[in-house]
């Protein structure tokens, strides 16, 4: 099976940047999706195909791709940004779709 | 204005078999390029993707549960139904159904979700 490696947990002081890696076997190569989860809500899709963003989504967010990881980025991170995220891809040979096992961000 | 809506029992016995039904609004499953998935989620846990069809009537399986689910849509009813059979404890989890964004495996929108207990 494919398997995507998140970190468990990231934390970042409000105002700074904070970035959350997603590895997997040539990654690069797929075209990757960030969802955000906060407590008891349903996942929100926050950057899709490594780049781009869902109307409404502020700018802060943003995501890049290469080789064997990809990276979310949240800059000015607020505290409203505390939640989980969990990264995905489409991998037709193996698994179809396939999440990461998702990151906490802690806003300290 | 897309939205879904997942309904079905809260609580199953093992060995029985569950049956989710998505309700949607907003879109056509039978427009070119549409799609509604399943994922779901064990408390604590993280996201686990189910199934997927298509506005082809095409199916995707996740590879590890293939053997115990069938998906369907009823067009007409704005609806897409997941079973699952032989249910164990370790399938409690909130159970989600989602719009797959036309043409790109992504989920855009997503259901409210909907906890599924499997306990005696």
């Amino acid at each position: 099976s494919y398997v995507l490696t998140q970190p468990p947990s990231v934390s970042v002081a409000p105002g700074q940047t904070a970035r959350i890696s997603c590895g997997g076997d040539n990654i690069g190569s797929f075209s990757v999706h960030w969802y955000q989860q906060k407590p008891g809500q349903a996942p929100i899709l926050v950057v899709f195909d490594d780049t781009d963003r869902p109307s409404g989504i502020p700018e802060r967010f943003s995501g890049s791709n290469s080789w064997n990881t990809a990276t979310l980025t949240i800059s000015r991170v607020e505290a409203g940004d505390e939640a989980d995220y969990y990264c995905q891809v489409r991998h037709d040979s193996i698994d179809y779709v396939v999440f990461g096992g998702g990151t906490k961000l802690t806003v300290l | 204005q897309i939205t879904l809506k997942e309904s079905g029992p809260t609580l199953v016995k093992p060995t029985q078999t569950l049956t989710l039904t998505c309700t949607f609004s907003g879109f056509s499953l039978s427009t070119s390029g549409m799609a509604v998935g399943w994922i779901r989620q064990p408390p604590g846990k993280a996201l686990e993707w189910l199934s997927l069809i298509y506005w082809n009537d095409d199916k995707r399986y996740s590879p590890s549960l293939k053997s115990r689910l069938t998906i369907t849509k009823d067009t007409s009813s704005s609806q897409v139904v997941l079973t699952m059979t032989n249910m164990d404890p370790v399938d409690t989890a909130t159970y989600y159904c989602a719009h797959r964004r036309p043409y790109r495996d992504v989920f855009d929108i997503w259901g409210q979700g909907t906890m599924v207990t499997v306990s005696s």
